[in-house]
């Protein structure tokens, strides 16, 4: 069993609709990180996490440190949103930690 | 622009051969970290620098070397290459440990 899991590994929506992905972990941790690869490869660091909520853009990131449980919303959702969105936690040791990715299509 | 620079961007080299892929974070970052990104491994952690000392391993092979230098600049040393390292290699940059990371464009080397 994979320490980061993520749920779903792949989803496809209409542009406008609100997408949720979601990631648990078995590990305990120091931070969780949201990234985003786009098609080209790229990554880009979305949100990190110790607690709470965050917030920005249409982007909001939760965790629930006792469940073990983080939560990637896109509220609507847009063609631009396509990409790979994937969980790492940070553990105890420092290293990250990688779920396998969500795979998300927003078709117009 | 994360301000994290990756050289080459594109690597293509023989097997049994050897590499040297180059990291430059961010001005003022002293955490590198290196990862390595295949078609059936995803996203895996490599090594960890911190202000010129290795901070954490994690699945880094024995024929893979890293440094990070006076300057805070990294090189990831990837030696006696096979096929299976053909990969994405990412760098990223951290102001200090545990907070948020910037990642490079990555450096794509085939081994042939």
């Amino acid at each position: 069993k994979n320490e980061v899991e993520q749920s779903p590994q792949n989803l496809t929506a209409q542009e406008g609709e609100f997408i949720t992905i979601n990631c648990s972990y078995s590990v305990g941790i120091s931070a969780l990180h949201w990234l985003q690869q786009h098609p080209g490869g790229g990554i880009v660091s979305l949100f990190m996490l110790s607690s709470g909520k965050k917030k920005h853009g249409r982007l909001i990131a939760t965790i629930n440190i006792q469940e073990k449980h983080s939560s990637l919303h896109i509220t609507a959702s847009h063609p631009r949103d396509s990409a790979v969105y994937i969980c790492a936690v940070r553990s105890s040791t420092d290293k990250l930690i990688f779920g396998t990715g969500t795979r998300l299509q927003v078709f117009p | 622009d994360s301000g994290v620079t990756q050289t080459p961007k594109h690597l293509i080299t023989a097997t049994g051969q050897r590499v040297t892929l180059r990291c430059s974070p961010r001005s003022g970052d002293l955490s590198v970290y290196w990862y390595q990104q295949s078609l059936d491994q995803g996203l895996q952690f490599l090594i960890q620098y911190y202000n010129g000392e290795e901070r954490a391993k994690g699945n880094i092979l024995e024929r893979f070397s890293a440094q990070q230098f006076p300057d805070l600049h990294s090189e990831l040393n990837l030696s006696s290459l096979e096929l299976g390292d053909s990969a994405l290699y990412f760098c990223a940059s951290s102001p200090r440990t545990v907070t948020e990371a910037f990642f490079g464009q990555g450096t794509r080397l085939t081994v042939v």
